[in-house]
C-alpha cells in the first residue's frame, strides 16, 4: 500500500520567515495531494491540495509543489504568522474511487514571535 | 452550520466495557471514514463508508465495528476495547460528486482504556 513520510516532525521557525515541510510519497499511481492543518484541540482542515497535473499551487502566503518524477511534495509557508502554529499533515490518494486519504506522520510548526 | 459532530468528546473506560462513539454529518455527504491519530503515526484510516449499507476496512480494522444505516450517521463500535486502543479518534466525511474532494473531520474523541 502507499506510504508516506514527512519531515521534519517538528520545525520552529521566527515570525516573518519562512517555513518548508516535505513528504515523500511511494505508489506512483497516487494521483492527489492535499495538505492538513490542525489546531490544538480541532480536526485536521484542508487548507491545499494539489493534482499529479500540476507541480505548483498557491493560495496567498502559502503553496504547494510537486515532483512526480522524485515523488515529493512540499508546503512552502512564506511569512509566517504566530496563527501558522498547529500540526500539518500531508496525504496522498493512491486509489481512485475509495477516496482513501494516507497520511504522513505530521509537522508540529512553532512560530515564535 | 455545516460540520461533523462526534460524540462524546472525551472518555474514559475499563478493559472489555462495549462503547460507542457516535458521528454525524449535515452535509449530505456519501463518503464518511473514522481516523485515530497517535503520536509519531499521523492519522490511520479504521473504517470507511461510501454510501449507506456500504463499509470497508481501512488499514487498522482490528477492534473495531462500524455501521452505516443512514446516510448521516457513522457510528464507531468497540465491542471489547483494550488499552491499546487509547487514542484520538477522527470521523470525517467528504462529497463523491467530484473526485478527490476535501474531507471535513469532526473535533475528535480522546478515548483513554483503563
Amino acid at each position: 500500500g502507499e506510504n508516506v513520510e514527512q519531515h521534519p516532525s517538528t520545525l520552529s521557525v521566527q515570525e516573518g520567515d519562512s517555513a518548508v515541510i516535505k513528504c515523500t510519497y511511494s505508489d506512483s499511481a497516487s494521483n492527489y495531494f492535499p495538505w492538513y492543518k490542525q489546531e490544538l484541540g480541532k480536526g485536521p482542515q484542508l487548507i491545499i491540495d494539489i493534482r499529479s497535473n500540476v507541480g505548483e499551487k498557491k493560495d496567498q502566503r502559502i503553496a504547494v509543489t510537486l515532483n512526480k518524477t522524485a515523488k515529493h511534495f512540499s508546503l512552502h509557508i512564506t511569512e509566517t504568522q504566530p496563527e501558522d502554529s498547529a500540526v500539518y499533515f500531508c496525504a496522498s490518494i493512491s486509489n481512485f474511487g475509495n477516496e482513501k486519504l494516507t497520511f504522513g506522520t505530521g509537522t508540529r510548526l512553532t512560530i515564535i514571535p | 452550520e455545516a460540520q461533523v459532530t462526534q460524540n462524546p468528546r472525551y472518555l474514559i473506560t475499563v478493559t472489555g466495557k462495549k462503547l460507542t462513539v457516535t458521528c454525524s454529518q449535515n452535509m449530505n455527504h456519501e463518503y464518511m471514514s473514522w481516523y485515530r491519530q497517535d503520536p509519531g503515526l499521523g492519522l490511520r484510516q479504521i473504517y470507511y463508508s461510501m454510501n449507506v449499507e456500504v463499509t470497508d476496512k481501512g488499514d487498522v480494522p482490528e477492534g473495531y465495528k462500524v455501521s452505516r444505516k443512514e446516510k448521516r450517521n457513522f457510528p464507531l463500535i468497540l465491542e471489547s476495547p483494550s488499552p491499546n486502543q487509547t487514542s484520538l479518534y477522527f470521523c470525517a466525511s467528504s462529497s463523491r460528486v467530484a473526485s478527490y474532494n476535501e474531507q471535513f473531520f469532526g473535533p475528535g474523541t480522546r478515548l483513554t482504556v483503563l
